[in-house]
C-alpha cells in the first residue's frame, strides 16, 4: 500500500523560511519523481515543483521560482520543500505526490499524501 | 488563472451523464497523450480517476470515462450518483517538461 506523511507545516511569520518533508512508502523511492502541489484556502490546486528520481531534474511553476527548492534524500525516502521569505499569499495545503514517470519531465501524479498545512500570519 | 481551462459549476441528476472539459493549448494538451483527472472531496486529498487521457486505475468506477479532441480533454461521468458530488481537476504535461493544473470544476448533483 502506497502511502505519503507529509511534515513540517504550521503557523509561520511573513519573511520566515519553512522546510517541508514528504515521506514515501509502499514505492521503490528511488525510480519515483516526486511532486508538491499546493492548495490554498477555498481555491483550487497549484502545481509548485518535480523533482527527478535521481535529482537531476527539477523543475518549478513560474509562480515560486527563486523562493521555493525542492530536494531529495533517496536514502531516507523523503522529499523536501523549502521555502523561504514566506507571504501570507503561501498560506495553503501542501500536498506531495508520486509522478507516474520518474519525473524527468512531469507526467501528472497517482499517488497523493493528505498534506500539510501552512499558514503565513503575524 | 490557470492554462488549463475548467467550466466553474456543473450540475445533474441522479442518473444522468455529465461531461466536464478541460481546454488548453497546443504545449500541452494537444501535444502530449499525459492528461489525467482528479476527484477531491471537501477536506481531502485529491484522488485519480483518469490517467493517459482515458485509463482508469484499478477501484474506479467505469462510470468515469475520459477522452481528447485536439487541445481539450473531456471527462464524463454516466449514471450520476451523489457521492460523485466534488471538485474535478484536470492535468496535464506541458511542452516545458512542468505540470498544469485547470482551475477546477465543483460538481453539484441535484
Amino acid at each position: 500500500q502506497v502511502q505519503l506523511v507529509e511534515s513540517g507545516g504550521g503557523v509561520v511569520q511573513p519573511g520566515r523560511s519553512l522546510r517541508l518533508s514528504c515521506t514515501l512508502s509502499g514505492l521503490t523511492f528511488t525510480d519515483s519523481g516526486m511532486h508538491w502541489v499546493r492548495q490554498s484556502p477555498g481555491k483550487g490546486l497549484e502545481w509548485v515543483a518535480l523533482i527527478s528520481h535521481d535529482g537531476t531534474k527539477r523543475y518549478y511553476a513560474d509562480s515560486v521560482k527563486g523562493r521555493f527548492t525542492i530536494s531529495r534524500d533517496n536514502s531516507k525516502n523523503t522529499v523536501f520543500l523549502q521555502i523561504n521569505s514566506l507571504r501570507a499569499d503561501d498560506t495553503a495545503m501542501f500536498y506531495c505526490a508520486t509522478d507516474r514517470g520518474g519525473g524527468l519531465s512531469a507526467v501528472p501524479p497517482d499517488n497523493w499524501g493528505q498534506g500539510t498545512l501552512v499558514t503565513v500570519s503575524s | 488563472q490557470s492554462a488549463l481551462s475548467q467550466p466553474a459549476s456543473v450540475s445533474g441528476s441522479p442518473g444522468q451523464s455529465i461531461t466536464i472539459s478541460c481546454t488548453g493549448t497546443s504545449g500541452d494538451i494537444g501535444n502530449f497523450g499525459y492528461v489525467s483527472w482528479y476527484q477531491q472531496h471537501p477536506g481531502r486529498a485529491p484522488k485519480l480517476i483518469i490517467y493517459d487521457v482515458h485509463n482508469r486505475p484499478s477501484g474506479v468506477s467505469n462510470r468515469f470515462s475520459g477522452s481528447k479532441s485536439g487541445n481539450t480533454a473531456s471527462l464524463t461521468i454516466s449514471g450520476l450518483q451523489a457521492e460523485d458530488e466534488g471538485d474535478y481537476y484536470c492535468s496535464a504535461q506541458t511542452t516545458t517538461s512542468t505540470l498544469e493544473i485547470g482551475g477546477g470544476t465543483k460538481l453539484t448533483v441535484l
